[in-house]
């Protein structure tokens, strides 16, 4: 069974400017999430998406953030304008709805991104 | 308030002895699930085990125990047998709202875990 696919593994941008991360979760698995995981610290969910629809983007800095899933398959995740404190780790994780709730994330190897 | 708590950012084993990560977590639901999960060097998430917040018994995985006590609200991991390989930072997880047709990941700030020789 293939994991979850995230690219690109790194990418190095400067301030201001525009990144784009990319997830594709295991077949069949409804729920999607997205993580920013900043050096030294636990995963922080930035949104989760089911199927096609967002459940929860609470933490989302909706001003420069953005994320979509079309078709309830692949998924990206925006940063327009990227800070430097959005250098951190995007982990994409997905998970299987099941009767009784989700079962465990299974999570992709993640992009590190700098920001200079 | 945290939602899930793990108090020792560090923790040093010897190769062959016991070790328990502490995790406390805190809800009001009824319904919730806790995991534990391993994040080696290179960066990715190994679900290690799970505990129901309905089960019973205590999970057990291979070398990994999880030690719930649901009145303490404390679902504590631990490794029988540590391995140089165990190295790594342990997060433990909570989700929520089993019931309620979705349901929220939340893991703790994480606990590194070196094994010495």
């Amino acid at each position: 069974e293939a994991g979850v696919a995230q690219s690109p593994r790194y990418k190095i941008i400067e301030k201001r400017q525009s990144v784009a991360f990319w997830c594709n979760p295991i077949s069949g698995h409804a729920t999607l999430y997205w993580y920013q995981q900043i050096l030294g610290q636990g995963p922080k969910l930035l949104i989760q998406f089911q199927n096609n629809g967002v459940v929860d983007d609470s933490q989302l800095p909706k001003d420069r953030f953005s994320a979509e899933r079309l078709k309830g398959v692949d998924s990206t995740l925006k940063i327009q304008p990227a800070k430097l404190e959005d250098s951190a780790v995007y982990l994409c994780a997905s998970s299987l709805k099941t009767r009784t709730g989700n079962t465990e994330a299974f999570f992709g190897q993640g992009t590190r991104l700098t920001v200079v | 308030a945290q939602k899930i708590t793990q108090t020792q950012p560090g923790m040093f084993v010897q190769e062959k002895e016991a070790v328990t990560l502490d995790c406390t977590y805190d809800t009001s639901d009824p319904s919730y699930g806790l995991f534990w999960y391993k994040q080696p060097s290179s960066g990715e998430m190994i679900f290690l085990i799970y505990q129901g917040s309905y089960d019973q018994q205590n999970a057990t995985e291979g070398r990994y125990s999880l030690n719930f006590q649901k009145a303490r609200k404390s679902a504590n991991l631990v490794i029988s047998a540590s391995q140089l390989g165990d190295s790594a930072m342990y997060f433990c997880a909570m989700r929520e709202g089993l019931n309620s047709g979705y349901s929220t990941l939340t893991f703790g700030k994480g606990t590194m875990l070196l094994v010495s020789p």
